[in-house]
Order: structure tokens, then sequence, then C-alpha cells
């Protein structure tokens, strides 16, 4: 069975740092690209990064660009999000999903549950 | 960026009867070369992550119940819904993952009538 299972969601300033994680389960981590995807309370869903299998390509939405990193250890099946200079309008639940392929141009067919990055003073 | 658009934003339904959404992108999502559209569904229950319905607009993941069905190409999409139950109360929202950024819908809330 896939699990995803975020972790690292709290409470932050504005300005802040925050490093969000996903342990996979269920499948074989490395064959796969993964996506983190957002959702602000009450909103709809946004796609925020893309990293495929072997962590050479990445991609982020211009939101974020700049300021959050996407990595993974393939020894680790962790995903990451690495989140700088975070704003108020970066509140939102953030979903680890996994992709169908190894590189872009892949649906997301399993998401975690969650976790909540609120950004306030 | 390619921008995806929903119709209706909300939804009220008999139960037993038709669910028709419909989800427009503002560039097609059709790759000539393999005959594929790049477009998504999914469906978000309250207070739970999205899961996903449909890939290909019209390939149902397994386990999905067949009442579900995705249709259209190019630019133009529909999820169908062809006999409401109470457990499809959600919100649906389409995604192409032709082009990055892979923009979701604005989403559509269907509740029971």
């Amino acid at each position: 069975e896939v699990q995803l299972v975020e972790s690292g969601g709290v409470v932050v300033h504005p300005g802040g740092s925050l490093r969000l994680s996903c342990a996979a389960s269920g499948f074989t981590f490395d064959d796969y690209a993964m996506y983190w995807v957002r959702q602000a309370p009450g909103k709809g869903l946004e796609w925020v990064s893309l990293i495929n299998w072997d962590g050479n390509s990445t991609y982020y939405a211009e939101s974020v660009k700049g300021r959050f990193t996407i990595s993974r250890d393939n020894s680790k099946n962790s995903l990451y999000l690495q989140m700088n200079s975070l704003r108020t309008e970066d509140t939102a639940f953030y979903y680890c999903a996994k992709a169908d392929c190894s590189s872009t141009s892949c649906y997301l067919d399993y998401w975690g549950q969650g976790t909540l990055v609120t950004v306030s003073s | 960026d390619i921008v995806m658009t929903q119709s209706p934003d909300s939804l009220a339904v008999s139960l037993g009867e038709r669910a028709t959404i419909n989800c427009k992108s503002s560039q097609s999502v059709l790759y000539n070369s393999n005959n594929k559209n790049y477009l998504a569904w999914y469906q978000q229950k309250p207070g739970q992550p999205p899961k996903l319905l449909i890939s290909w607009a019209s390939t149902r993941k397994s386990g999905v119940p067949d009442r579900f069905s995705g249709s259209g190409s190019g630019t133009d999409f529909t999820l169908t819904i062809s006999s409401l139950q109470a457990e499809d109360v959600a919100v649906y929202y389409c995604q192409q993952y032709y082009f990055t950024p892979y923009t979701f819908g604005q989403g559509t809330k269907l509740e029971v009538k």
C-alpha cells in the first residue's frame, strides 16, 4: 500500500524558513517523480513543485521560485521542501504526491494527508 | 501558463441523477504524437486530501466506480457521474499535466439537492 506522510508544518513568522518532509513507502521510490501541491484553507489546489526520479530536474511555480527548493533522498525514501523567505500568502496545507511516471508530464496517483504551514506574525 | 476553468463553481443534484462538470483549458492539452490528452480529474472530500479519479481525460483509476466517466479532447473536457450517490459529495478538480506549471481548475463543489 502506497503511503505518503508529510511532516514539518508549524507556525512561522513572515521572512522565516521551514523544511517539510515526506516519508514514502509501499512503492519503489526512486522510480517515480514526486510533487508538492498546496491548498490555502478553504481554497483550491496550487501546484508548487516537481522533482524527477533522480533529483536532477526540478520545476517550480512562479509564486515560489527562488524561495523554495525541492529535493529528495532516494536512500531514505524521502522528499523535502525547503521554504525560505516565507510570506503570509504561503499559508496552506502542503501535500506530497506521487507522480505516475519518472519525470515530467505525469498525473498524481497518490497523495499524502498534508501538513499545515501557517505564516503569521 | 495554461489556465483551467471549470463550470459550474457549484452544483446540486438529486440522488440517482446525473452530474456533469466541465473543464476548459486555455490551450490544447492534446499531444498529437501519442494522441493523449494530459488531463486528470481529482475528487476531494471534506477534510481529506485529493484522490485521483481519471487520467488521460478518460481512463478511470482502478477501484473508481464506473459511474464516474471522463470525456473530451483538446481544450474541452467533462466529468460525468451517471447516478449520484451520497458519498460523491465533494469538490472536483481538473488538472493539466501537459506543461509546467501543472495548473488546476478552481474546483466544482458537488452537493445533494
